[in-house]
């Protein structure tokens, strides 16, 4: 059964620092997502992606973020200068059209 | 404001006993419903959906879901539940007039099961 994966299951990186948290959806799927959940607190939203473009983001998603579908299998969430506060298991998701979504394992990102 | 109250954190059953979990969703019309497990871990995985049509509808690893348009609720059930149930449950929505849009998540009830 296909399945999203993420890479790397684990990213420690110090404030400050860009990082690059990688995603390959299910094939066919048309619309691509980034979800983050702080430990112990709700999965939260942070934006969507369809047909190129960023479709709606949260107010957690400034211009310290931004997306990217560089190749047509690949979508990469990019944080540019990391804050402690960034420190979260950071899911990536995608649906077939637009309904039900199909969750990756997630990144751990610990932000020092 | 949409949301979603799973008014349980913790819920301790005992293996071979049924299970309940409930959800209750704030929403401007009816929205699309979803339950997800996220085992240690692990990712979310989906256990069931909610369209349109039947009010209970069947998920993978023999869970069930019932809508109750009424209470504004769609509790997750299980009538045996296996050591291998413990994990955490969040239930969401999603807006039927946003294709695409986003899901807003519970915050999660973690299911202990005893031997």
């Amino acid at each position: 059964e296909p399945e999203v994966t993420q890479t790397p299951s684990h990213q420690v990186t110090q404030m400050g620092q860009e990082v690059i948290l990688r995603c390959v959806p299910i094939s066919n799927h048309l619309y691509f997502y980034w979800y983050r959940q702080i430990l112990g607190q709700k999965v939260e939203f942070l934006v969507s992606f369809y047909n190129n473009e960023i479709s709606e983001k949260s107010e957690i998603f400034d211009d310290q973020f931004s997306v990217e579908r560089p190749d047509g299998s690949n979508f990469t969430l990019k944080i540019r200068s990391t804050k402690l506060e960034d420190s979260a298991m950071y899911f990536c998701a995608s649906s077939p059209l637009g309904y039900e979504q199909y969750f990756g394992p997630g990144t751990r990102l610990t932000v020092t | 404001a949409q949301s979603v109250t799973q008014p349980d954190i913790h819920i301790t059953v005992s293996e071979g006993a049924s299970l309940e979990l409930r959800c209750n969703y704030s929403y401007g019309a009816t929205p699309y419903l979803f339950w997800y497990v996220q085992s240690p871990g692990q990712g979310l995985q989906l256990l069931l959906k909610y369209f349109s049509g039947d009010t209970l509808v069947q998920g993978i690893k023999g869970f069930e879901a019932e809508f109750k348009r009424s209470q504004s609720s769609f509790n997750l059930r299980k009538p045996s539940v296996h050591w291998s149930d413990a994990a955490e449950y969040f239930c969401a929505v999603g807006a039927r007039d946003n294709q695409g849009g986003k899901l807003i998540f519970g915050q999660g009830t973690e299911l202990s099961v005893k031997p």
